[in-house]
């Protein structure tokens, strides 16, 4: 079955540190791919996403490229604030556009950054 | 208010007992979803439904019941409380495209 696995956590940086993820996954075909951020206390909000090869999606400086020949999808920024300290899971829906919603998440990286 | 509300934010109970949490949205969207997030296993999905009256098991169904008679709500029942159900829950909606959480119930069982 379809499969995403995150770097193991957590990540501790400071402020205007580079910042990179890492997400690869196991699925057939040519799934769709997310990154979702968990800030204290909320629930999962889209982060950005991508739904082919070589795509690259961003939002609020972070990025993320679609790489089908390591099916990787690593997380990037590269000046996190204090205010980026989250959870952050990589996600995939199955390919052909039919899961609405029946993600497989990896396990999540917890984010802290310090001042 | 727009968006999808999930009650109650905090639970505890006891092994054995029935529990049932609450997910509303407003955006009338065709599909719902539970998740249960657990440290080192992300998030998990449980059950979904593609709309009223259609369910459908996820991931890990065993020893909850979902039910969907109006689009938007969309209850979680544990029919009898066991110590690895707690966990953080999570509701979703999302309407093909990507899902929209709701802020989660935490449920302690003791």
């Amino acid at each position: 079955g379809d499969s995403v696995t995150q770097m193991e956590g957590p990540v501790t940086l400071s402020e205007e540190a580079f910042l990179t993820i890492n997400c690869t996954y196991t699925a057939t075909g040519y799934p769709s791919l997310f990154w979702y951020v968990q800030y204290p206390g909320e629930g999962l909000q889209l982060l950005l996403k991508a739904t082919k090869a070589d795509d690259k999606g961003s939002n609020k400086g972070f990025e993320a490229t679609y790489r089908k020949e390591t099916t990787s999808f690593h997380l990037e920024k590269g000046s996190v604030q204090v205010s980026d300290s989250a959870v952050y899971f990589c996600a995939l829906s199955p390919a052909g556009g039919t899961s609405y919603g029946k993600l497989t998440f990896g396990q999540g990286t917890i984010l802290t950054v310090h001042p | 208010d727009a968006g999808i509300t999930q009650s109650p934010r905090y639970k505890i109970t006891e092994t054995g007992r029935q529990v049932t949490l609450m997910c509303h949205q407003t955006w009338s969207h065709s599909y719902m979803f539970w998740y249960r997030q657990d440290l080192g296993h992300g998030l998990r999905l449980i059950y979904y439904s593609a709309a009223a009256d259609i369910t459908d098991k996820g991931e890990v169904p065993d020893g909850y019941v979902v039910s969907r008679s109006k689009t938007e709500n969309f209850p979680l029942t544990l029919e009898s409380a066991t110590r690895s159900q707690t966990s953080v829950y999570f509701c979703a909606s999302s309407e093909r495209t990507f899902l929209f959480f709701g802020s989660g119930t935490q449920l302690s069982v003791l």
